[in-house]
């Protein structure tokens, strides 16, 4: 069964540090992945879409990893803000198909 | 910056009463989607869209939900009849080329 694992669940940090948010996948065959923020009864918003054969992808503050062997993706997030707080989801596209996985989130919260 | 929209932003019905979800992808979009996020869970795919046929469904979509572009703009969501457990945040989306899709602030649909 396809399945999107996350980690850590949430996480607290101080506004200007940096974090990592892990994703662990099963998907397979396997398009891409895509790392979404979603702020409190919102919709998600693509933060960046890797596909097999990239290993990184840089959005602003946001560093996306793909190691497609070992089926894991992190996202970091460099110098924290306060409007960072939100739900990081990992998100993963089968081959041939348009239903997304989705994985549960990392609940973020920056405070002063 | 071209969006999805949706209506209502949230529907309160009784349970066997038949709602109405709408959608107004992005102009030129082929490809559309609906999702739902049970309160507390992950986000599920319920459907895919396109070329005005279903191309892809979830077990979750059942005889009691349906899709409809009745005009060229509107994509619809419809549950027959609603279940307590039907309760969730429903999110449209939609994308140019069954790549990036682009969500939109969801609807809450509470069943009592």
């Amino acid at each position: 069964k396809n399945q999107v694992e996350q980690s850590p669940q949430s996480l607290i940090i101080l506004e200007g540090k940096n974090c990592t948010l892990q994703c662990n996948y099963t998907v397979s065959p396997f398009s891409n992945l895509r790392w979404y923020k979603q702020d409190t009864g919102r919709g998600p918003v693509s933060l960046t879409i890797m596909t097999f054969s990239e290993n990184t992808k840089s959005n602003g503050r946001y560093t996306a990893t793909l190691d497609a062997d070992t089926k894991q993706s992190s996202l970091h997030i460099t110098a924290s803000q306060l409007s960072d707080s939100a739900s990081y989801i990992c998100v993963v596209r089968p081959g041939g198909g348009n239903k997304l996985t989705f994985g549960t989130g990392t609940q973020l919260k920056v405070e002063l | 910056e071209p969006e999805v929209t949706q209506t209502p932003s949230h529907q309160v019905t009784q349970m066997g009463q038949e709602v109405i979800l709408r959608c107004v992808p992005i102009s030129n979009h082929l490809y559309f989607y609906w999702y739902r996020q049970i309160l507390g869970q992950k986000v599920e795919f319920l459907v895919s869209f396109y070329n005005n046929e279903i191309s892809e469904k979830s077990e979750i979509f059942d005889d009691q939900f349906s899709v409809e572009r009745p005009d060229g703009s509107n994509f619809t969501l419809k549950i027959r009849s609603t279940k307590l457990e039907d309760s969730a945040m429903y999110f449209c989306a939609s994308s140019l080329q069954g790549s990036e899709q682009y969500f939109g602030p969801g609807t809450r649909l509470t069943v009592t």
